[in-house]
């Protein structure tokens, strides 16, 4: 059971080159999502999918696409790189509480990707 | 939409002493308001989180409290140790938190001095 597992650990890229993120976890959750972190300004969402075939806007969505095909996969796209796009990125996923449970469960996080743009 | 402030950023204090982080939410409609650690060049981890029904949890050396007339909510870390030290963030959620979808604070670095 690996987790959330997330590819690359390092990217660098040139401004306006494209690329996507990958993401994928093992352990069925049905809710995946995509945070930023940059210093100063925490953790900010930028898409998020409660199953697959189903996903919406965070925060700071402009610049990125996402996609569910699959309940395990939830690639991060950047359609074109600016180097306001600079940043570490953290895919993560949950699932609803057990049933005769209502405590809600973590956010399990990937390792994160650094991007940088250049 | 929901927007979470936290202070200190951050916040240097001695082994053994105790430590105080607050956030403020601005959407009354949170319920669930979960606390990361993140340590250097890790993944954040959840440490302890509360609902909006509950006014404070205990775990260990560490608790939060709620005050939902405020909108605020505090992470207490009694008897600090260096394996404290670490990066904090706050967060507050409007579905209870299933869905994965948090709103942040900025983050409290904390540092504990042996």
């Amino acid at each position: 059971n690996a987790g959330v597992t997330q590819t690359p650990k390092f990217q660098v890229l040139k401004t306006g080159q494209s690329m996507t993120l990958q993401c994928a976890q093992d352990m069925n959750h049905e809710y995946m999502s995509w945070y930023r972190q940059d210093p100063g300004m925490g953790l900010r969402l930028i898409h998020y999918s409660v199953g697959a075939g189903i996903t919406d806007q965070g925060e700071v969505p402009n610049g990125y696409n996402v996609s569910r095909s699959t309940t395990e996969d939830f690639p991060l796209r950047l359609l074109s790189a600016a180097p306001s796009q600079t940043s570490v990125y953290f895919c993560a996923s949950s699932t609803s509480p057990s049933i005769g449970t209502l405590h809600p469960v973590s956010l399990h996080f990937g390792n994160g990707t650094r991007l940088t743009v250049t | 939409g929901e927007n979470v402030e936290q202070h200190p950023s951050t916040l240097s204090v001695q082994e053994g002493d105790s430590a105080v982080i607050k956030c403020t939410y601005s959407d009354s409609a949170s319920n669930y308001f979960p606390w990361y650690k993140q340590e250097l060049g890790k993944r954040p981890q959840l440490i302890i989180d509360i609902r909006s029904n509950v006014g404070e949890k205990k775990d260990q050396r560490i608790a939060v409290t709620l005050n939902k007339t405020a909108k605020h909510f505090s992470l207490h870390i009694t008897e600090t140790q260096p394996e404290d030290s670490a990066v904090y963030f706050c967060a507050a959620s409007l579905d209870t938190g299933n869905t994965g979808k948090l709103i942040f604070g900025q983050g409290t670095t904390l540092q504990v001095k042996p």
